[in-house]
C-alpha cells in the first residue's frame, strides 16, 4: 500500500526558532498534499492544501506567514513553522493523495510530527 | 459547512466483544473513509467506502449515502484494536473529520 513518511517524528525547540517538517510519499506520486494539526484528545483540523508546483491554499484562520508550505515535487512537501511559540506546540500530520493500485482519491497519512516549543 | 458526528464518543469493551461505531454527516459527500489512530498517533486507513459494504477480516463497514450515515463494525475485539476511530468525509476537495470514538479494549 501507499506509504507516507514524515521527518522528524518529534522535535523540541526554543521559542523564536523555526522548524521544518518534511512529508514524503515513498511509493506513489502525490498530486496533492495536506497538512493537519491535532491538539491532544481532539480531532484533526486541516491547515492547508498544496498542489505540486503551486501555492498552498490555507484554511481560514491559519496564518500563511507563520506556517510556510512548499510542495516542490510530486513526492515532497514541507511545512515550516516560523518563529515558533509555545502555542504552536501540537501534533502535525501530513497526508498525500495520488493514485495507488487503482484506488483513486484516497488520502494516506504520515506518522505525524510532535512539536514542542519551550 | 458540513457536520460530521460520531457516536459513541467513548467505548470500553471486554476482549472478544463486538461493537458498532456510527458516523452521521449532514450533506452529500464524495467519499467517506474510516481510520484508526493508534496510541502513537499513526492514522491507518481502514476503509474507503463512499457507499455499500466492505469487509476486511474482523472489521466491516457500511455506508448508506442516501441516509447520510456510515457504520463500522468490529467483531471479536482485541486489545490491539484500542485507539481512536475517525470517520472523515470528502466535502469539496477536503477531508472533514468527525470528533472520533475512543475505544479501549480490556483483556
Amino acid at each position: 500500500g501507499a506509504v507516507v513518511s514524515q521527518h522528524p517524528s518529534w522535535v523540541i525547540c526554543k521559542s523564536g526558532t523555526s522548524v521544518k517538517i518534511e512529508c514524503r510519499s515513498l511509493d506513489f506520486q502525490a498530486t496533492t498534499m495536506f497538512w493537519y494539526r491535532q491538539f491532544p484528545k481532539q480531532s484533526l483540523m486541516l491547515m492547508a492544501t498544496s498542489n505540486e508546483g503551486s501555492k498552498a491554499t490555507y484554511e481560514q484562520g491559519v496564518e500563511k506567514d507563520k506556517f510556510l508550505i512548499n510542495h516542490a515535487s510530486l513526492t515532497l512537501s514541507t511545512l515550516t513553522v516560523t518563529s515558533a511559540h509555545p502555542e504552536d506546540s501540537s501534533f502535525y500530520i501530513c497526508s498525500a493523495r495520488g493514485y495507488d493500485s487503482g484506488v483513486t482519491d484516497t488520502q494516506y497519512f504520515g506518522p505525524g510530527t510532535r512539536l514542542t516549543v519551550l | 459547512g458540513i457536520q460530521v458526528e460520531q457516536s459513541p464518543p467513548d467505548l470500553i469493551l471486554q476482549e472478544g466483544a463486538n461493537s458498532t461505531l456510527r458516523c452521521n454527516f449532514s450533506d452529500s459527500v464524495n467519499n467517506l473513509q474510516w481510520f484508526h489512530q493508534n496510541p502513537w498517533g499513526q492514522l491507518i486507513n481502514l476503509f474507503y467506502i463512499p457507499s455499500g459494504t466492505k469487509q476486511n477480516g474482523r472489521l466491516s463497514a457500511t455506508t448508506v449515502a442516501t441516509e447520510r450515515y456510515s457504520l463500522l463494525y468490529i467483531s471479536s475485539s482485541q486489545t490491539t484494536d484500542s485507539g481512536v476511530y475517525f470517520c472523515a468525509v470528502e466535502y469539496g476537495n477536503k477531508l472533514v473529520f468527525g470528533a472520533g470514538t475512543i475505544l479501549r479494549v480490556k483483556s
